[in-house]
Parts: C-alpha cells; sequence; structure tokens
C-alpha cells in the first residue's frame, strides 16, 4: 500500500463512451500525476498537478481531460477513446514538485472496444 | 533529458547480490540518478536516488562511478519477490509555463528475475 488509490482498476468502453479514472492520496501531498503504460512503451508523463492548478500537459489530445478539484483527488475523464489509449493508467503524488520521490498507484487497466 | 541505457534482461540466484549496471553518459552536473522498480501488475516504487556519493538505504546501495557517467544499484540479497522491472532514470527539471518540477523520464528498463 502507497497511500494512493486508483479506482476502478479495470474498465473496459467503448468508443463512444465516456467514463472517469479517480485517484485518491491520503499522504496530504500537493503535487499529483497521470502517467500512461502502453504494451512494450515506457511510461509516459501525461499531466502534472500542483496544489490544484496544472502544470503540465505533455502534448495529450483534448479526449483525455484531467481535474483536479482538490490535492486529495485527481480525475481522468475519457470519452472518444481509441483502441490505441488501451493501457495501464497510473496515478502518482509527491509532496511537492520538487520532491524527490513520487508514490504511484495500482493503475487502471483500460481496455477501449 | 539525459538518456540511460541498461540491459534488457538479467537474472540472479536467490540470496546474491544482484548488481544492475546504468550507463547515463550524458548526464549534467546538477542531475540526479534515480532507480525506481515495477513488480506485475504494479505501479513504480522508488528504490534510491543520488547526485555524487554512494547511498544505501533499506533496500538498496547505489554506487555511482566518479565521472557520473554511469552506476550500479545493487540489492544485497535477492528474493524471489525482488523479480520486477527495474529502471534507472536520470531526473530533469523541467519548467513549464514557469513552474520548475523534477520530470522522471521512464525507459525500458530491466527485467531482473530472481529464481530459487
Amino acid at each position: 500500500e502507497t497511500g494512493v488509490t486508483q479506482t476502478p482498476r479495470h474498465l473496459v468502453m467503448g468508443m463512444t463512451n465516456k467514463k472517469s479514472l479517480k485517484c485518491e492520496q491520503h499522504l496530504g501531498h500537493n503535487a499529483m500525476y497521470w502517467y500512461k503504460q502502453s504494451a512494450k512503451k515506457p511510461l509516459e508523463l501525461m499531466f502534472v498537478y500542483s496544489l490544484e492548478e496544472r502544470v503540465e500537459n505533455n502534448s495529450v489530445p483534448s479526449r483525455f481531460s484531467p481535474e483536479c478539484p482538490n490535492s486529495s483527488h485527481l480525475f481522468l475523464h475519457l470519452h472518444t477513446l481509441q483502441p490505441e489509449d488501451s493501457a495501464l493508467y497510473l496515478c502518482a503524488s509527491s509532496p511537492g514538485l520538487s520532491s524527490y520521490e513520487q508514490y504511484f498507484g495500482p493503475g487502471t487497466r483500460l481496455t477501449v472496444t | 533529458d539525459a538518456k540511460t541505457t541498461q540491459p534488457t534482461s538479467m537474472d540472479c540466484a536467490e540470496g546474491r547480490a544482484a548488481n544492475l549496471p546504468c550507463n547515463h553518459s550524458t548526464i549534467s552536473g546538477n542531475e540526479y540518478v534515480y532507480w525506481y522498480r515495477q513488480i506485475h501488475s504494479q505501479g513504480p516504487q522508488y528504490i534510491i536516488h543520488g547526485l555524487k556519493n554512494n547511498e544505501t538505504n533499506e533496500m538498496a546501495s547505489l554506487i555511482i562511478t566518479e565521472d557520473r557517467k554511469s552506476s550500479t544499484l545493487i540489492l544485497p540479497h535477492a528474493t524471489l519477490r525482488d523479480t520486477a522491472v527495474y529502471y534507472c532514470i536520470v531526473r530533469v527539471t523541467t519548467n513549464a509555463g514557469g513552474t520548475s518540477y523534477g520530470k522522471l523520464t521512464f525507459g525500458q528498463g530491466t527485467i531482473l528475475t530472481v529464481h530459487p
């Protein structure tokens, strides 16, 4: 247990569906991150938030829409996804943006059909 | 970003030391070397980091060469639960819209298999 939880753990959605991934951290951290891990590809940083403000959008398509309502929660809203968006989506948090350690959740395994 | 090079896979016998090498010949003077690992079906887990000096914690030791162009992660007594993908990362301070943050760029890592 890292103190970072993600729900759901598995999700299957059609290309016309709208769904949301949820991340919650119980560590009192101020920074949160979304990563994507596709099969046979390295982890890719998608978004960075600090104190609920988006710091980085790493050229992510608009069909992925992040939301950070408070420093403990991070959402990734999904709509009109493509099959190539199937991947493991990982959330992480850190005390601050310059902290040396990021704590990762277990991820949500997303399959787009 | 400074690139790291790691062997694709390594084997280690249970109870023996696992020595995982990493090359980072383009590392800059103020960039840290980080190691994370990812056990199957889990998120990555921080192991250790260092700048110049060798570092040790309860999980592992990190040996960085004097010229900082390479490093070695040492798991002193590997167990079956240490089977994972090990990532060597050069952490870069990135500026985004006037805000700086430490960016971790993951490569393919080394698949370490610990066998009985």
